[in-house]
């Protein structure tokens, strides 16, 4: 059974730090999304890394992905208090892209 | 907004109920995912279909139902409710079902408490 974990749970930042969430998953895939969730709201694609070695960067967010070590990262430069959100990793498993497994979701607070 | 619409946003029910949650997906997107996210559980992937067959399955209970219909909108039937169940469903779509990594985008969700 795939499981995907993310640390830390709980994140809360200063303004204008770098931190990096870590995403470990436990079985081979090549394809990882991360998504942002605010409170009672829907999920925002962020990433969709599709192989080993990719990176995306969007602003102040990048990820990374090696599917040697199962693992994925998102990290955030320089974060600001609009970066307050729950941020999602999750893995597509089996031969559907659909079945996405989820990790538990990193909250990051972002305090002036 | 994401182009896949749910409806209703928000639902109360009493238990032993059966309700129906609706998704119209993208336009173009032949897949429709359904996930549930609760407290306890997090975010669990359902059911899957596309272009009105069943793709894939996960987690979803006996009690619950899903089809797609010929104009791809997707409904999830949830019957026997039980309190357990309350928790924010939420449909998906993307292009393709295929390992291809196409952008899943999520609706709105549909809330549900069962009292």
């Amino acid at each position: 059974e795939l499981k995907v974990e993310q640390n830390p749970l709980f994140l809360s930042m200063q303004e204008g730090k770098n931190y990096t969430i870590y995403c470990n998953y436990s079985t081979t895939s090549d394809r990882l999304y991360w998504y942002r969730q605010d409170p009672g709201k829907s999920l925002e694609s962020l990433f969709v890394l599709l192989s080993n070695g990719a990176v995306k960067q969007e602003g102040r967010l990048m990820a990374s992905l090696d599917t040697k070590a199962r693992l994925s990262t998102l990290h955030i430069t320089a974060a600001v208090h609009d970066l307050s959100a729950t941020y999602f990793c999750a893995v597509a498993y089996g031969g559907s892209q659909g079945n996405l497994i989820f990790g538990k979701g990193t909250k990051l607070s972002v305090k002036p | 907004d994401s182009g896949v619409t749910q409806t209703p946003k928000h639902l109360i029910t009493a238990t032993g109920q059966r309700v129906t949650l609706r998704c119209s997906p993208r336009s173009g997107d032949l897949s429709v995912y359904w996930y549930q996210q609760s407290l306890d559980q997090g975010l669990q992937f359902l059911i899957q279909y596309y272009n009105g067959e069943e793709r894939a399955k996960g987690n979803i209970l006996e009690r619950f139902s899903a089809q797609q219909f010929p104009d791809l909108h997707s409904e999830l039937n949830l019957s026997s409710l039980e309190l357990g169940d309350s928790a924010l469903y939420f449909c998906a779509s993307s292009v393709g079902y295929t390992y291809s990594g196409n952008t899943i985008y999520f609706g709105e969700g549909s809330w549900l408490t069962v009292v």
